[in-house]
This record gives C-alpha cells, sequence and structure tokens, in this order.
C-alpha cells in the first residue's frame, strides 16, 4: 500500500527566505507527483505536476523535483512572501492504477513579514 | 479560468438522512473524482469515473455511497443513509483529454458535510 509522508509537518520562516518541502513515498512506481497548496477551510489547488519520466517542474518561484528511484519529491519555494502561507499537499497516482491520488500528511508553512 | 464548483458549500444533516453532494466539473473533462478529509486527516480517494462508470473506489466506498452523472454537466455523490463518521469536507475533481491519468486533477472548493 502506497503511503506518502512529508516532512516538515510545520515550518514558519521569515519573509523573503528560500525554502524547501519534502515528501516521500514508500512505492516508487509511480504514474505521476502532483503538489496542491490548501489554504484554510479552501480546496485544493494544483501548483504543479511531475509525470514519473521527468526530473523537475518550474512555475515561477516554485521549482519542484522528483527522484523516483528514491522515492522522494522537493517543493522549492523562493523568496517567500507571506502571501504564500498555506498548506502543502504532494500526491502520487500509482502505474497500473486508474487514476487515484494518494495524499501526503501535508506542510503547515507560515511567512511571517 | 476554468473551474470545478461544488454545490452547497456546507450541508448539514441527520444521522441516518440522505445527502446529495453536487459539483460540475470543468466542461471539457473527462474523469470525474471524489475525495474526502475528516477534519485533521489526510485527503482520501472515494472513487473515480469515466464513461458513465465507476473506473475505481476505495474501501471507505461502500454500498451507502454511489454517484452519477445524471446530465452532461452535474456529477453527484449520494450518501444513502449518514452516520456520523460520514462528517468531513468531500472535494470533486475533474481531469481531461484522452488519457486522463496524465493530466492534472482540478479540484473544488468542497462541501462541508456535517452529520448531527
Amino acid at each position: 500500500k502506497q503511503e506518502v509522508t512529508q516532512i516538515p509537518a510545520a515550518l514558519s520562516v521569515p519573509e523573503g527566505e528560500n525554502l524547501v518541502l519534502n515528501c516521500s513515498f514508500t512505492d516508487s512506481a509511480i504514474y505521476n507527483l502532483q503538489w496542491f497548496r490548501q489554504d484554510p477551510g479552501k480546496g485544493l489547488t494544483s501548483l504543479l505536476l511531475i509525470q514519473s519520466s521527468q526530473r523537475e517542474q518550474t512555475s515561477g518561484r516554485l521549482n519542484a523535483s522528483l527522484d523516483k528511484s528514491s522515492g522522494r519529491s522537493t517543493l522549492y519555494i523562493a523568496a517567500s512572501q507571506p502571501g504564500d502561507s498555506a498548506t502543502y499537499l504532494c500526491a502520487v497516482i500509482l502505474s497500473g492504477t486508474a487514476s487515484k491520488l494518494t495524499f501526503g500528511t501535508g506542510t503547515r508553512l507560515q511567512v511571517t513579514l | 479560468e476554468p473551474e470545478v464548483t461544488q454545490t452547497p458549500s456546507h450541508q448539514v444533516t441527520q444521522m441516518g438522512q440522505e445527502v446529495i453532494l453536487r459539483c460540475v466539473p470543468i466542461s471539457n473533462h473527462l474523469y470525474f473524482y471524489w475525495y474526502r478529509q475528516i477534519l485533521g486527516q489526510k485527503v482520501e480517494f472515494l472513487v473515480s469515473f469515466y464513461n458513465n462508470e465507476i473506473s475505481e473506489k476505495s474501501e471507505i466506498f461502500d454500498d451507502q455511497f454511489s454517484v452519477e452523472r445524471p446530465d452532461g454537466s452535474n456529477f453527484t455523490l449520494k450518501i444513502r443513509s449518514t452516520k456520523l463518521e460520514d462528517s468531513a469536507m468531500y472535494f470533486c475533481a475533474s481531469s481531461g483529454g484522452a488519457s486522463g491519468r496524465v493530466n492534472i486533477q482540478y479540484f473544488g472548493a468542497g462541501t462541508r458535510l456535517s452529520v448531527l
């Protein structure tokens, strides 16, 4: 059974700092990995999707990397802003399954002024 | 920008009652999903739906649950007889393309279900 873990569970950084969020998964036979942002009481906003054949994806100040063989992904946020404060979730789709996402536990990020 | 819309945003019901949660996926998408998130816990997959049938479901999705696409735009989740433990945020998602697995899943804002 696929297990997805995110470390740290919570993180507080001052504005302007670069930071890295970690995601690990137990079954490396994934089809793709998706990073989401969740604001309190709100839905999930897709940030980046990495196919299993890719090593990284970039969108603005966000960069996600994938090391499938070691079962790890990182989300790098450059020059953090208070508006980046949210919970960040990673989720994977296993190869051979239809399309269900298996979610991680999330990292709650607070960017302070 | 197209988005997935869910109604209602909050549903309160009595234990044992039937509820229907409604979703309007993005119009050209072919794959539809329901997930739920119990307060303080992970987002969990419930069911995926393609070509008018369930393509995958989780252990949570038992006989009390059903999904339907009654017309060309709506996608519903029905819980036949709600239990206290069904209280959660329910998210609808959709993805597009001929092979939906390769595409991003877009989520709605969710329906908070409170079972009393």
